[in-house]
């Protein structure tokens, strides 16, 4: 068990670029969570899903983001149009149904300029 | 909705003393409750977690927390600081198994 994995771990873009985000989670855990920190805050949910269905999306998560997670394993995040204010710690989660407990991978650190 | 607050949001202590960290939720029941900490530049590693039960619940490095139901409190403590421990800590709360909620986190300064 290696733990949640998050690639790449920094990304430096500029304003209105794409940029892709990729989560692996821990292997047998059926549920994933994006989270988003800003500096000196406290992770925000953005979404989760369930295998490979998406159950949950905050109202944070605007029509540029747009997540996936295809076969249930792993997960990307894009953003899309980047924006300064999207200049933040992506924060991968990834847990048991059932289990309310969350692993989380080091994250992604995006700097839009 | 659910949320959580962290009324300090830094706390210095000097190596050695006993530390207490500050965590109010506000959800109509009881909630999933949990303790992360976060050292600079990296992701959140789980000190303790409440479900049920005993309401003084150990968990790793030396961290106790109790839960309160008639302060809506989930206090985190620890008795004796190791400089080791300087970090943010973050207090998180979820409705069985869902999305967390967290709060405003606090910065923990040690002092030699």
């Amino acid at each position: 068990d290696t733990g949640v994995s998050q690639d790449p771990r920094h990304k430096i873009t500029k304003r209105g670029q794409n940029v892709t985000f990729r989560c692996d989670p821990i292997s047998e855990h059926n549920r994933l969570y994006w989270y988003r920190q800003t500096l000196g805050q406290g992770p925000e949910f953005l979404t989760y899903f369930q295998n490979e269905a998406q159950l949950e999306k905050s109202r944070l998560l605007s029509d540029r983001f747009s997540a996936e997670r295809p076969k249930g394993s792993f997960s990307t995040l894009e953003i899309q149009r980047t924006e300064q204010g999207d200049s933040a710690m992506y924060l991968c989660a990834s847990s048991s149904s059932g289990s309310g407990e969350q692993f989380f991978g080091p994250g992604t650190r995006l700097t839009v300029l | 909705a659910q949320s959580v607050t962290q009324p300090d949001i830094h706390i210095t202590v000097s190596e050695g003393a006993s530390l207490e960290l500050r965590c109010n939720y506000s959800y109509g029941a009881t909630p999933y409750l949990f303790w992360y900490v976060q050292s600079p530049g990296q992701g959140l590693q789980l000190l303790l977690k409440y479900f049920s039960g005993d309401t003084l619940v150990q968990g790793i490095k030396g961290f106790e927390a109790e839960f309160k139901r008639s302060q809506s409190s989930f206090n985190l403590r620890k008795p004796s600081v190791h400089w080791s421990d300087a970090a943010e800590y973050f207090c998180a709360s979820n409705n069985a198994g869902n999305m967390l909620t967290f709060g405003g986190g606090t910065r923990l300064m040690v002092k030699p």
